[in-house]
């Protein structure tokens, strides 16, 4: 069955580095994700991306983050400079057009 | 901002005994209603896309009902099992717009 697959797992980083959050959408997909959530918290919107470009962003994705999808096949998401508050799981996600979305397993971030 | 509630945050169940929550949504320019599954050290996965008002989905023992013009849905668990433990996700997504907006989770904990 195919999947979304994330790399790494876990990510521990010190305050004020960059960190690169790699995933592998479903192949056939359109529409790429990235969510987030903090500990204790809801699982909040970060950016969509469609036809190589941002289709929608949350206030959260500031200058501080960025996407790409280089190769056709990777779709990244960049944290420039992170912050102790930058800290959570993130969610890569794919879809097909207005079909449900499918997870990767989630790369959990720890700022120090 | 979309608000998306589900209530209650948490409930346990006995195994055997039925159990519903609520997740209530934006009853304007709705498009769809996702409900996701999402056990713990896994990630969510998609149990109903839901589009119609009075749409009524089955998988199983689980079923779930809409109603897009008061803006709400219902899940429901018959006979829960412990296997039913997960937390539960609606998102919502508006018309002309591909993003998920999910709401706060109900944690269900079924008891042995």
């Amino acid at each position: 069955e195919p999947e979304v697959t994330q790399t790494p797992s876990h990510q521990v980083t010190q305050m004020g580095q960059e960190v690169i959050l790699r995933c592998v959408p479903i192949s056939n997909h359109l529409y790429f994700y990235w969510y987030r959530q903090i500990l204790g918290q809801k699982v909040e919107f970060l950016v969509s991306f469609y036809n190589n470009e941002i289709s929608e962003k949350s206030e959260i994705f500031d200058d501080q983050f960025s996407v790409e999808r280089p190769d056709g096949s990777n779709f990244t998401l960049k944290i420039r400079s992170t912050k102790l508050e930058d800290s959570a799981m993130y969610f890569c996600a794919s879809s097909g057009y207005n079909t449900e979305a499918f997870f990767g397993q989630g790369t959990r971030l720890t700022v120090v | 901002i979309l608000n998306v509630e589900q209530s209650p945050q948490s409930l346990h169940v006995q195994e055997g005994d039925s159990t519903n929550f609520t997740c209530s949504f934006p009853s304007s320019n709705f498009y769809a209603l996702h409900w996701y599954r999402w056990e713990t050290a896994k990630s969510p996965e998609a149990l109903f896309v839901m589009t119609l008002n009075g749409d009524e989905k089955k998988k199983g023992r689980i079923s779930a009902t809409l109603n897009t013009k008061e803006g709400y849905s219902y899940l429901y668990i018959k006979g829960s099992q412990p296997e039913d433990s997960a937390t539960y996700l609606c998102a919502f997504i508006k018309a002309a717009g591909n993003k998920l907006t999910f709401g706060g989770g109900t944690r269900v904990l079924v008891k042995p």
